[in-house]
Parts: structure tokens; C-alpha cells; sequence
């Protein structure tokens, strides 16, 4: 089956920094990714759809400019928190489509867990 | 809003007993879709049913839908406490992204 592989896995950094989060998919193309983020046992939120080759669709009341995403091939995507603060702390959840029909089935990563300190 | 609102439970049965969990949700939907989460892991693809599908089954899912009362039900058969985890049913729109409900979180005793 189709495999979409995170990294880091968890990372602890300083309020202030930037982290970068990486998202693959292993043995497909995905036209489209999607970064979903998770509190502690609540649901995923969309945060924003990435399409190879053009800039990522935010949802309302995300900042672009705090999460800066880049899907720069068919098997990357990349999501940079900027400058993050303990309320960044959460679980981001990344998901891979090969097509662009929602009855595609997204594959979904591991997930990363930011915690900000 | 949220859509795909399952039913806020946490379900604890016996392994070998049947679990059943629902969703509603509130628009016009192209599918649902089931999806399963180990504590602190990724979600895994169960199941997807279309719109114009009512019951679809996978080897002990069992998953309906009923369109004119907007919801479905996810049931697992011959529970198995591998099968602990929190399962959520996720809706595709006519903007093709996925809306998720809350979760139903399912502990299966040994």
C-alpha cells in the first residue's frame, strides 16, 4: 500500500524558533498534500492544501506566514512553523493524494509531535 | 463548522463483542469515509462508502449510510483488543477536502 513517511517523528525546541517538518510519500506521486493538526484526544483540523508546484490553500484562521509550506516535488512537502510558541505545541499530521478527486483516498503520515517549550 | 460529528463516546467492551460507533453530519456529501488512530500515531483508511452506497463491508467492518438522516454507522465484529483505538468518520465535499468528526475512542478488553 501507499506509504507517506513524516520526520521528524517529535522535536522539542525554544519558543522563538523555527522547525521544519517534512512530509513523503514513498512509493506514490501526490499531486496534493495536507497538513492537519491535533490536540490532545480532539479531531483533525485542516490547516492548509498543498498542490505540487503552487502555493498552499490555508484554511480561515491560519496564518500563512506562521506556517510557511512548501510542495516543491511530487513526493515533498514541508511545513516550517515560524518563530513557534508553546501554543504551537501540538500533534501535525500530514496526509498524501495521488489524485485530485475527492474519492481519491488520502494516505496518511505518522504524525509529528511539536512540542514548544 | 465541523462536519462528520460522530456521537461523543468512549466505548469499553468485551473482546468478541460487537462495537458500534455513528456519525452525523450536515451537508451533501460525494462520500464518507472511516478512519482508525492508535494512540499517537497516524490515522489508517478503513473504509469508504459513496454516497449512493448504503452498506459496504470489509472483512469485520461493517459501515452504512443513510443520506436522507446524514449519518453513517461504522460496526466491528468479533472485537479484538488489537482493534483499541479511536476512530474517526470524515466527510469529502464538493471542495474535495476531508472534514473530520471527533472520534470515538473504543478500548477492547482482553
Amino acid at each position: 500500500g501507499a506509504v507517506v513517511s513524516q520526520h521528524p517523528s517529535w522535536v522539542i525546541c525554544k519558543s522563538g524558533t523555527s522547525v521544519k517538518i517534512e512530509c513523503r510519500s514513498l512509493d506514490f506521486q501526490a499531486t496534493t498534500m495536507f497538513w492537519y493538526r491535533q490536540f490532545p484526544k480532539q479531531s483533525l483540523m485542516l490547516m492548509a492544501t498543498s498542490n505540487e508546484g503552487s502555493k498552499a490553500t490555508y484554511e480561515q484562521g491560519v496564518e500563512k506566514d506562521k506556517f510557511l509550506i512548501n510542495h516543491a516535488s511530487l513526493t515533498l512537502s514541508t511545513l516550517t512553523v515560524t518563530s513557534a510558541h508553546p501554543e504551537d505545541s501540538s500533534f501535525y499530521i500530514c496526509s498524501a493524494r495521488m489524485g485530485r478527486q475527492g474519492t481519491d483516498t488520502q494516505y496518511f503520515g505518522p504524525g509529528t509531535r511539536l512540542t514548544v517549550l | 463548522s465541523q462536519q462528520g460529528e460522530e456521537d461523543p463516546q468512549a466505548l469499553s467492551i468485551q473482546e468478541g463483542e460487537n462495537a458500534t460507533m455513528n456519525c452525523s453530519y450536515k451537508t451533501s456529501i460525494n462520500n464518507l469515509q472511516w478512519y482508525r488512530q492508535n494512540s499517537g500515531r497516524g490515522l489508517v483508511h478503513l473504509i469508504l462508502i459513496r454516497s449512493n452506497e448504503r452498506e459496504k463491508h470489509s472483512g469485520r467492518l461493517r459501515v452504512t449510510l443513510d443520506t436522507s438522516k446524514k449519518s453513517s454507522s461504522l460496526l466491528i465484529t468479533a472485537s479484538r483488543a488489537a482493534d483499541t483505538a479511536s476512530y474517526f468518520c470524515a466527510t469529502v465535499h464538493g471542495n474535495n477536502r476531508l472534514a473530520f468528526g471527533k472520534g470515538n475512542q473504543v478500548v477492547v478488553i482482553p
